[in-house]
């Protein structure tokens, strides 16, 4: 599975979209982009994922650049409740299960 | 709320024990995974079972084994603990291996003393 790159730490203002950077140069052309999120005390949650099309849900939006060695999830309207760590994941398949997670991205939404 | 339950919440045990985690899958969801979280660590993956058979394996050594049960129920066993165990194991479910959402628990948190 390809490695993937997140800075450590972000801010956003409460009510205002989280916009958290991914980069992922290695990835090859079958594997998709997934993002969990952990906060404080629980486990690992599921947001979204894709494989080269951008995505939206109830949660958030994923864009995936052109040539797919980025991508960035938005949340759109960041509330006190999105404080978590932000893992960007990348792997072969659908398959959900063995997921490699690596230190993430610890977003803190500011009151 | 994911459905998905883990017990002991909380547990100690000296170095040189044995501890046995134990995890209810949601409803339907033949599929588990294991993974250990050190602190200030991303999750680990430990190993899948599907339908009772392991079914992927992390780097981790065999005195890490696991069990799951006709029901889908699932078991991680750690034999001669050692301090550097101390972590969060967390038990993923989903509804198949090819499925794409994982359903994690809230977790064991483990300290060996």
């Amino acid at each position: 599975d390809a490695k993937t790159t997140q800075p450590p730490s972000m801010d956003c203002a409460e009510g205002r979209a989280a916009n958290l950077p991914c980069n992922h140069s290695t990835i090859s052309g079958n594997e998709y982009v997934y993002w969990y999120r952990q906060i404080h005390s629980q486990g690992p949650q599921y947001i979204i994922h894709g494989l080269k099309n951008n995505e939206t849900n109830e949660m958030a939006s994923l864009i995936i650049t052109e040539d797919r060695k980025s991508s960035t999830l938005i949340l759109p309207h960041a509330t006190l409740r999105d404080t978590a760590v932000y893992y960007c994941i990348v792997r072969v398949g659908t398959g959900a299960n063995n997921l490699f997670f690596g230190t993430g991205t610890r977003l803190t939404v500011i009151p | 709320e994911t459905g998905v339950t883990q017990s002991p919440t909380h547990l100690i045990k000296t170095r040189g024990q044995q501890v046995t985690l134990r995890c209810s899958s949601q409803s339907g969801h033949n599929t588990v995974s294991w993974y250990q979280q050190a602190l200030g660590q991303g999750p680990q993956f430990i190993f899948q079972y599907y339908r009772e058979e392991e079914n992927g394996r992390g780097n981790f050594p065999p005195r890490f084994s696991g069990l799951q049960f006709p029901n889908y129920s699932s078991e991680l066993n750690v034999n001669a603990l050692e301090l550097d165990d101390s972590a969060l194991y967390l038990c993923a479910s989903s509804l198949n291996r090819v499925n794409t959402e994982a359903f994690f628990g809230q977790g064991t948190r483990l300290t060996v003393v």
